[in-house]
């Protein structure tokens, strides 16, 4: 089956600057990619998503990179806020039949 | 985006009951949804895929017999914890697949916490 890792595990930012989290995945099946952010005691919200036929999306501060010959793609966010501050995952699907996630990165967005 | 009800959100049983968890959805059909398992500060570890008018395919390792899945209609899906022991305290929430807006899409319920005493 899929397996998806995720680095960092924590991740402390001033306000401000960039945040980048990784994920590398092992089915070349795979062809989704979404990244969920989840506050704590809340459900996972889908904040961004890529397919594998595009290497870069972008929606205001955030963005996410695939490198499908590599099995890995990443999160970025810039100017930080501290609204940020969450636990965000990275999962990968095969046309959406399964979804396997990584294992969290905490990320803290210091004012 | 699309909405996804959990419920009950929080439950608390003595050893040897069993509980029922209900993850429907509001706005769309999912002929697909699934059941994940988080422990604190953990990933979301899938348990298994629920089918609309089929068996659901559980993942390697969680018992059948224990996590008992229904997915009876396109907008509901249950999950029932069998004589539940200390050891199932967990957070559970169930997820669905939203076809109709782009595919893929998966969209989360509110959860379910767990405690069995």
């Amino acid at each position: 089956g899929e397996n998806v890792e995720q680095h960092p595990s924590t991740l402390s930012v001033q306000e401000g600057d960039s945040a980048v989290i990784k994920c590398t995945y092992s089915d070349s099946a795979s062809n989704y990619f979404p990244w969920y952010k989840q506050e704590l005691g809340k459900r996972p919200q889908l904040i961004i998503d890529i397919r594998s036929n595009v290497g870069e999306k972008k929606d205001q501060r955030i963005a996410v990179t695939l490198n499908k010959t590599a099995k890995h793609f990443s999160l970025h966010i810039t100017e930080t806020q501290p609204e940020d501050s969450a636990v965000y995952f990275c999962a990968a699907s095969n046309a959406g039949n399964q979804f396997y996630f990584g294992t969290g990165t905490s990320l803290t967005v210091i004012p | 985006g699309a909405v996804v009800s959990q419920h009950p959100s929080r439950v608390i049983c003595k050893s040897g009951t069993s509980v029922k968890i209900e993850c429907r959805s509001l706005d769309f059909q999912a002929t697909t949804m699934f059941w994940y398992r988080q422990f604190p500060k953990k990933s979301l570890m899938l348990m298994a895929t629920s089918n609309e008018g089929s068996k659901a395919t559980y993942e390697q390792g969680v018992e059948k017999d224990k996590f008992l899945i229904n997915h009876a209609s396109l907008t509901l899906s249950t999950l029932t914890v069998t004589s539940a022991h200390p050891e199932d305290s967990s957070f559970y929430i169930c997820s669905a697949r939203d076809r109709s807006r782009g595919g893929e899409k998966l969209f989360f319920g509110s959860g379910t916490q767990l405690s069995v005493l």
